[in-house]
């Protein structure tokens, strides 16, 4: 059964505290893992898709890197702003386009 | 740019009635969804549509209907709301050949 699991549920950082989200996943050949950001009432919003072994993708203080079993969201210096949480999916071939996604990581970042 | 929109983005119902889920995308994407988020399960998929008038099962879609007669709209109707029903209702789009989806903001269902 194709299936990801975030750790850790929760995350307290300090302004500047650099630290690293978990995605483990199972699945029947992946097509791709997708990383997402959700803020307190709104919807998803797109960060990053990872497609092999080995990629790594980048956008400002973040840093999604992928290996056959996990995928790893390092966050760099961060700030107040990036307090949400961070939500992983992942998409097997031959699945339709359906994503499956982890619980997701709610990252609180204080000044 | 409208992108993708949702409505209502909020809603009370009473059980046992009809209810109807709109969501609109403005990008002629092939694809769409729709998902429930509720605290412990996370987002799971109800129901999804490669193209018009092409409609599958997701992981939940039992007590819901869809249909897609137009590639932009993809309404989500609940026939008999029930109390197990109450939760945040999400839309996405992808276009065909890429595999990231976009989600809309959202609506909040109560149903009582």
């Amino acid at each position: 059964e194709d299936q990801v699991t975030q750790s850790p549920e929760a995350l307290r950082l300090q302004e500047g505290e650099s630290s690293s989200l978990n995605c483990s996943y199972t699945v029947s050949g992946l097509r791709g893992l997708f990383w997402y950001r959700q803020d307190p009432g709104k919807g998803p919003e797109f960060l990053f898709t990872l497609y092999s072994a080995g990629e790594e993708k980048e956008k400002e203080r973040l840093k999604a890197t992928l290996t056959k079993k996990e995928s790893f969201l390092h966050i760099t210096a961060p700030k107040p702003e990036d307090s949400a949480t961070y939500l992983c999916a992942v998409q097997a071939r031959n699945q339709g386009g359906k994503l499956i996604f982890g619980q997701g990581t709610e990252l609180s970042v204080k000044p | 740019d409208a992108g993708i929109t949702q409505s209502p983005r909020y809603k009370i119902t009473e059980t046992g009635r009809q209810v109807t889920l709109m969501c609109h995308q403005t990008w002629s994407h092939s694809y769409m969804f729709w998902y429930r988020q509720d605290l412990g399960h996370g987002l799971r998929l109800i129901y999804y549509s490669a193209a018009a008038d092409i409609t599958d099962k997701g992981e939940v879609p039992d007590g819901y209907v869809v249909s897609r007669s137009k590639t932009e709209n993809f309404p989500l109707t609940l026939e008999s709301a029930t109390r197990s029903q109450t939760s945040v209702y999400f839309c996405a789009s992808r276009n065909q050949g890429a595999y990231e989806q976009y989600f809309g903001p959202g609506t909040r269902l109560t149903v009582t």
